[in-house]
């Protein structure tokens, strides 16, 4: 299962684009990158997937370079209720752990007004 | 659909007590996962199923905890006898599995305290 390493806190002010970056240099070839938000007292909920490339959807954006050892997600102009912890999980895609989710410690972002 | 309801929200139970948490998934999702969330553990995987068999159970702290799921629609985690560092929030989430697309929801957790 291909470990990964993201910051334990980020700062933003409202308004400010925020990237947020994930590393995983064991990554194989059949995995895939999926980001969850989680708000306090509520369960995670997922955000964005993505294989390589650029992936966009209505809520943040997911860059991944060619070598696909890491990630970054982009949130927009975020505001004060985008204050949440994110994780990034890379899903093993085949064999017995086959997109099994393993959470780490997660990036806890703070907005600030 | 009402998304993963887990029941109850909260439990308050003492030292020695056994205590069940259950779970509804999603209708139609066939993977069911059980996590156990505290501040310095984190999230933790403890067991998840597929078509209602368990798959993997390695993040089950001990033999006091156990879980079934009887049909599609139904699952639980029993605690017994249940520790006072067993306290945590308990999450259960589904998904079902179309290609690579992978999203799993997840419930209001239930918030565990053994006293």
């Amino acid at each position: 299962l291909a470990k990964t390493t993201q910051p334990i806190s980020m700062d933003s002010y409202e308004g400010q684009e925020v990237n947020i970056t994930c590393s995983h240099n064991n990554i194989a070839t059949n995995d895939y990158i999926t980001w969850y938000q989680q708000f306090p007292s509520q369960g995670p909920r997922f955000i964005i997937q993505g294989y390589k490339t650029k992936v966009t959807n209505e809520v943040a954006s997911l860059f991944i370079p060619a070598d696909r050892k890491s990630s970054t997600l982009s949130l927009p102009r975020v505001s004060l209720s985008d204050t949440a912890v994110y994780y990034c999980l890379v899903l093993e895609g085949s064999g017995a752990g086959s997109y099994q989710l393993t959470f780490g410690k997660g990036t806890k972002l703070s907005v600030i007004p | 659909d009402a998304g993963v309801i887990q029941s109850p929200r909260h439990e308050v139970t003492e030292m020695g007590q056994e205590v069940t948490l259950r779970c509804k998934p999603i209708s139609g999702h066939d993977y069911l996962f059980w996590y156990r969330q505290t501040m310095m553990r984190g999230l933790e995987l403890l067991i998840y199923f597929n078509n209602n068999v368990p798959i993997d159970d390695s993040g089950m702290p001990e033999d006091r905890f156990s879980a079934k799921m009887p049909n599609a629609s139904f699952s639980t985690l029993k605690i017994q006898p249940s520790e006072p560092r067993d306290s945590a929030v308990y999450f259960c989430a589904s998904r079902t599995q179309q290609g690579t697309y992978t999203e799993a929801f997840f419930g209001q957790g239930t918030r565990l305290t053994v006293v």
